[in-house]
């Protein structure tokens, strides 16, 4: 099975900043990877497929990069309603398997 | 897309459970479905998948055996069909629609399955 490392755990960032997280997969995924947003109490939504497509009307202030088996989601500019829990999820061969985790929070 | 799901509920070990997942607002004869389950533990964890002829299913380790994916075109709806559930099935469970490249572009609201005597 391939293991999905996410990082870090958790974060914290002010109004405007920039954050990053990152995936590490347990070997390469061809860029077969998706990151989910996951607000309190909802299900997750599908934020960018195929490392780097954003999913239609996710704001442009998201981004995804990477390749071979390390890929990263970035914010530019953080906006309250960007406090979430995101998730990684490669889909590159069955079983399909997840990252950790990384709850995002407002200084 | 709406897709919602029913049947959880609290259920004895070694008992059985069956979800469904009412699916519309897309053609749900050309996608792949899928379950997903999730615990403040142990995260997100695909369940099954099943193609969009259902002739084809997948399963991790953890449920292969235990579990089957079925769909009913007729009333487009999803089903998971949870034989001899352990303690360690607990969790909400959210049926989701397969996007090009397996990914899960849409995912209902959930339901909680809890697994306890």
């Amino acid at each position: 099975d391939i293991q999905m490392t996410q990082s870090p755990a958790s974060l914290s960032a002010s109004l405007g900043e920039t954050v990053s997280i990152e995936c590490l997969a347990s070997e390469g995924i061809s860029n077969d990877l998706a990151w989910y947003q996951q607000k309190s109490g909802k299900s997750p939504h599908l934020l960018i497929h195929t490392t780097s497509r954003l999913q239609d009307g996710v704001p442009s202030r998201f981004s995804g990069s990477g390749s071979g088996t390390r890929y990263s989601l970035k914010i530019s500019g953080m906006q309250p309603e960007d406090e979430a829990d995101y998730f990684c999820q490669q889909s590159h061969k069955y079983p399909l398997t997840f990252g950790s985790g990384t709850k995002l929070e407002i200084k | 897309v709406q897709l919602v799901e029913s049947g959880g509920g609290l259920v004895q070990p070694g008992r059985s459970l069956k979800l469904s997942c009412a699916a519309s607002g897309f053609t749900f004869t050309d996608s792949y479905m899928a379950w997903v389950r999730q615990t403040p533990k142990k995260g997100l964890e695909w369940v099954a998948t099943i193609s969009s002829r259902g002739t084809t299913t997948y399963y991790p380790d953890s449920v292969r055996g235990r579990f089957t994916i079925s769909r009913d075109y007729a009333k487009s709806s999803l089903y998971l069909q949870m034989n001899s559930l352990k303690s360690e099935d607990t969790a909400t469970y959210y049926c989701a629609r397969h996007g090009l490249r397996i990914n899960f572009d849409y995912w209902g609201q959930g339901v909680m399955v809890t697994v306890s005597s």
